[in-house]
């Protein structure tokens, strides 16, 4: 099983701020099946993010991911007050999908 | 448009059963690999299972031997039966989609909540 982790747990930053998180997968994720969701309270999960790079459709495009090896990097450009949610990455590679634990980015 | 609907939640005591059930509609269900992924309160979500459109069926590790993932295409239904039911299974179960072939999962239920306790 590939186990995903997310750093930081929690972000703290001001609409308007850039935003980096962090996803390290504990081996090689088949043909970049990264993706990328933002969860808000009492809702299902949205994608954002595919194929470690692509936007779904809809997603702003002040939403951007990005991988090196093992390491993958969701960037959010510039805040806004929307964008506070959980984020979750997500591999799609092998036959035991798994989710990393998520991170906050939250207000400050 | 697709539409999934996950029912069959609620208060079971430990070591009972329950049965969900999750309605597709807006697309060819037998064509498509579903999925069940659960979110415990306050915690993150986590893959249960999986069957394909031949009912071919793969689980994650705390569940298999106690779950159960079946389909009824001429339905459009996803079933999940769960035994032996534990405090930890306590969750919000989630039923979803991909968006197609090597893609994610890109559409899902407003989840149903299973909560195991006495």
């Amino acid at each position: 099983e590939i186990v995903l982790t997310q750093s930081p747990d929690t972000l703290s930053l001001s609409p308007g701020e850039r935003a980096s998180l962090s996803c390290r997968a504990s081996q090689s994720v088949s043909s970049n099946y990264l993706a990328w969701y933002q969860q808000k309270p009492g809702q299902a999960p949205r994608l954002l993010i595919y194929g470690a790079s692509s936007r779904a459709t809809g997603i702003p495009d002040r939403f951007s991911g990005s991988e090196s090896g093992t390491d993958f990097t969701l960037t959010i450009s510039r805040l806004e007050l929307e964008d506070f949610a959980v984020y979750y990455c997500h591999q799609y590679g092998s036959s035991l999908i798994t989710f990393g634990q998520g991170t906050r980015l939250e207000s400050k | 448009e697709v539409q999934l609907v996950e029912s069959g939640g609620g208060l079971v005591q430990p070591g009972g059963s329950l049965r969900l059930s999750c309605a597709a509609s807006g697309f060819t269900f037998s064509t498509y690999w579903m999925h069940w992924v659960r979110q415990a309160p306050g915690k993150g979500l986590v893959w249960v299972s999986r069957i394909d459109g031949d009912g071919n069926t793969i689980y994650a590790d705390s569940v298999k031997g106690r779950f159960t993932i079946s389909r009824d295409n001429a339905k459009n239904t996803l079933y999940l039966q769960m035994s032996s039911l534990r405090a930890e299974d306590t969750a919000v179960y989630y039923c979803a989609r991909v968006i197609k072939a090597g893609l994610p999962l890109g559409y899902w239920g407003q989840g149903t909540l299973v909560t195991v306790s006495s």
